[in-house]
């Protein structure tokens, strides 16, 4: 176990649906990630959030939606996606800025499937 | 454009073999990390090595550093079937801000087998 939690870990739904992802990580950490990994393709990072402020987006489809109510929480609500984001989607975290370690600890991952 | 690519794709070897898996990136960097990813499951922080540095040890693992040739090589000695999952390397590069980002490469699938 790594401290970061997901849930779920599986999910399956149709593109007219409406889903969030949740994150939780029990590490004190202050920034976390969401990644989409598909298959044969390298982990895209999608947005970071450091002491609950979206510090990055990479140019993620506005039907992707981050939320971090708290430096322990990340949420990513998914509304009218397309089979093409099927994927895994990992969130990590880490403890920054600190100078020395930029380690990021990684949930188990939600397997999602777009029907 | 994705800064690091994992050489080879594949690799199968038997148990209690050395296992080497190579990395190449693209751009200047502050430190290059190794993580490994069993089927379907999140990433898991194995090594990290600071542009400064050359090589690294860890257990059965062993992380050299080339800033020259902007590679790095993972070798795992005496292998075991508990080794088989996915390595990625990953970069942090420039000014790294209030976050670390992480850039990965796509990874070489290792299969150790009895």
């Amino acid at each position: 176990e790594t401290g970061v939690t997901q849930t779920p870990r599986h999910l399956v739904m149709g593109m007219t649906n409406k889903k969030s992802l949740k994150c939780e990580q029990h590490l004190g950490h202050n920034a976390m990630y969401w990644y989409k990994q598909s298959a044969k393709k390298p982990l895209e990072l999608m947005f970071v959030y450091s002491l609950e402020e979206r510090v990055e987006n990479n140019s993620v489809p506005s039907r992707f939606s981050p939320e971090c109510p708290n430096s322990s929480h990340l949420f990513l609500h998914l509304h009218t996606l397309q089979p093409e984001d099927s994927a895994l989607y990992l969130c990590a975290s880490s403890q920054e800025p600190t100078g020395l370690e930029e380690t990021q600890y990684f949930g188990p991952g939600t397997r999602l499937l777009v029907l | 454009s994705q800064q690091g690519e994992e050489d080879p794709q594949a690799l199968s070897i038997q148990e209690g073999e050395n296992a080497t898996m190579n990395c190449s990136y693209k751009t200047s960097i502050n430190n290059l990390q190794w993580y490994r990813q069993n089927s379907g499951r999140g990433l898991v922080h194995l090594i990290l090595i600071r542009s400064n540095e050359r090589e690294k040890h860890s257990g059965r693992l062993r992380v050299t550093l080339d800033t020259s040739k902007k590679s790095s090589s993972l070798l795992i000695t005496a292998s075991r079937a508990a080794d088989t999952a996915s390595y990625f390397c990953a970069t942090t590069q420039g000014d790294t801000g209030t976050a670390s980002k992480l850039t990965f490469g796509t990874g070489t699938r290792l299969q150790v087998t009895l």
